[in-house]
């Protein structure tokens, strides 16, 4: 399996609290995602990553934010949380030919 | 149109048949195509990927793509009920770009 730990494995919040979840890789690989999936919904980008300091917006963006300080570590931060936002969140890494690997996901609940 | 479509299914095939799942894609320009699984509550694992136009086999399971149609399949030969669950079509470009995935049921 790909070394990718991602932190919280739960997590429950109250609205209007930030929240972040940590997804830390062993693979030196460039890319990394935060995905977030819903009934009916699929996998959702919500940013990515192509290297440190170099992040973009996906699908579903709003009321996230990334960070990315060291190849091994990608963060994702909720400002202030809505229970639009309560979701699995999946991190995924890749290498340059697109194959790609995911964490064993967060479930967030926001009540 | 969306960038990768699958059926949402849910497919149901008996035990021993094959089951095909298939999954279209707008953007000529992609080579690359993979296949996913998600058994429900963990996460997706990568089970084949397929670069060339044809067949790529990998024991029970075989992909087949069709760049001039833009489609790209999943077969799975001598279905097993472990074979029940979530299978996603990704298609690499500037960012990984999923299908929202074929539910698959084996029905003894």
């Amino acid at each position: 399996d790909a070394g990718i730990t991602q932190s919280p494995r739960h997590k429950v919040t109250e609205t209007g609290t930030p929240v972040t979840l940590r997804c830390h890789q062993t693979e030196n690989h460039r890319y990394m995602y935060w995905y977030r999936q819903d009934p009916g919904h699929g996998l959702r980008l919500i940013h990515y990553s192509y290297g440190v300091k170099d992040t973009d917006k996906g699908e579903v963006s709003d009321g996230y934010s990334v960070s990315r300080s060291k190849t091994e570590d990608f963060l994702l931060t909720l400002e202030s949380a809505t229970s639009s936002q309560t979701s699995v969140y999946f991190c995924a890494i890749s290498e340059d030919s697109g194959t790609t690997w995911f964490g064993p996901g967060t479930r967030l609940t926001v009540t | 149109q969306k960038e990768v479509e699958q059926n949402s299914g849910p497919l149901s095939v008996p035990e021993g048949a094959i089951a095909s799942l298939n999954c279209t894609y707008s953007d000529r320009g992609s080579q690359s195509f993979f296949w996913y699984r998600q058994y429900s509550g963990k996460s997706p694992e990568l089970i084949m990927f397929i670069y060339s136009n044809g067949d790529k086999e990998d024991g029970r399971f075989t992909a087949q793509l069709n760049k001039a149609s833009q489609y790209v399949s999943l077969l799975i030969r001598d279905s097993q009920p472990s074979d029940s669950a979530t299978y996603l079509c990704a298609v690499p470009a500037s960012k990984i770009i999923f299908g929202s995935g074929t539910r698959l049921s084996i029905r003894p």
